[in-house]
């Protein structure tokens, strides 16, 4: 059973677009969300990262936002542009736990 | 600082046979994970090793086993490989565990045929 739902499985923008990826979970335990980029051949890397207890977070360009009550999260990427295409993944991580529970992936091309 | 250093990058084996991964972790770092990703289960967390003990294990058979070394650094085995086994097996550390995050390295690519 898939903890951390995730989509779309691949997103297509324009550069200087927009991209939107969004995930859902059932597990009221988790209070650590991460998003993960990953280029081919690479591990993942840390992109960003939040706690419940705030709604929004933004570095740069990247932000995430946060709904509790409705246990969903996504992944703005403000001015997209062609070096952002990667795969990215959300995750959870339950309280005093260490492994995080990984979304699907969704594939991203930003077109130049 | 240097990243999660894994190694070999790449492996091909045969059914049957086992194999040794090995990871070292960002310096400072007593937590070290592994994980399996495949196109088909995405990633999956395998077990996580905190100061030579293992403090947390993912729902994977007893051939995938691990260790830590007191230095940190760790090793992932697998036994009796299966075509199945065919991943790129990543290693991530962190600081100390719970409340930290994880770095990921680059992953050996192991190809069983």
């Amino acid at each position: 059973q898939q903890q951390v739902k995730q989509s779309p499985q691949s997103l297509i923008v324009q550069k200087g677009g927009i991209s939107i990826i969004n995930c859902a979970y059932e597990n009221t335990a988790f209070d650590y969300f991460p998003w993960y980029q990953q280029f081919p051949g690479k591990g993942p890397a840390l992109l960003i990262a939040i706690r419940p207890d705030v709604s929004e977070k933004k570095e740069g360009r990247f932000t995430i936002s946060f709904n509790k009550s409705a246990k969903q999260f996504s992944l703005h990427i403000m001015d997209s542009q062609p070096g952002d295409s990667a795969t990215y993944f959300c995750a959870a991580r339950e309280t005093g736990a260490n492994n995080l529970f990984f979304g699907t992936g969704t594939r991203l091309t930003v077109i130049p | 600082k240097a990243g999660v250093t894994q190694t070999p990058r790449y492996l091909i084996k045969t059914r049957g046979q086992q194999v040794t991964l090995s990871c070292s972790p960002i310096s400072g770092h007593r937590s070290v994970s592994w994980y399996q990703q495949t196109p088909g289960q995405g990633l999956q967390f395998l077990f996580e090793y905190f100061s030579e003990t293992q403090r947390n294990k993912g729902n994977f058979p007893g051939r995938f086993s691990g260790r830590q070394f007191s230095n940190s650094r760790s090793e992932m085995n697998v036994s009796t490989l299966e075509l199945g086994d065919s991943a790129l097996y990543l290693c991530a550390s962190s600081l100390d565990g719970a409340n930290s995050p994880l770095h990921f390295g680059n992953g050996t690519r192991l190809t069983v045929t």
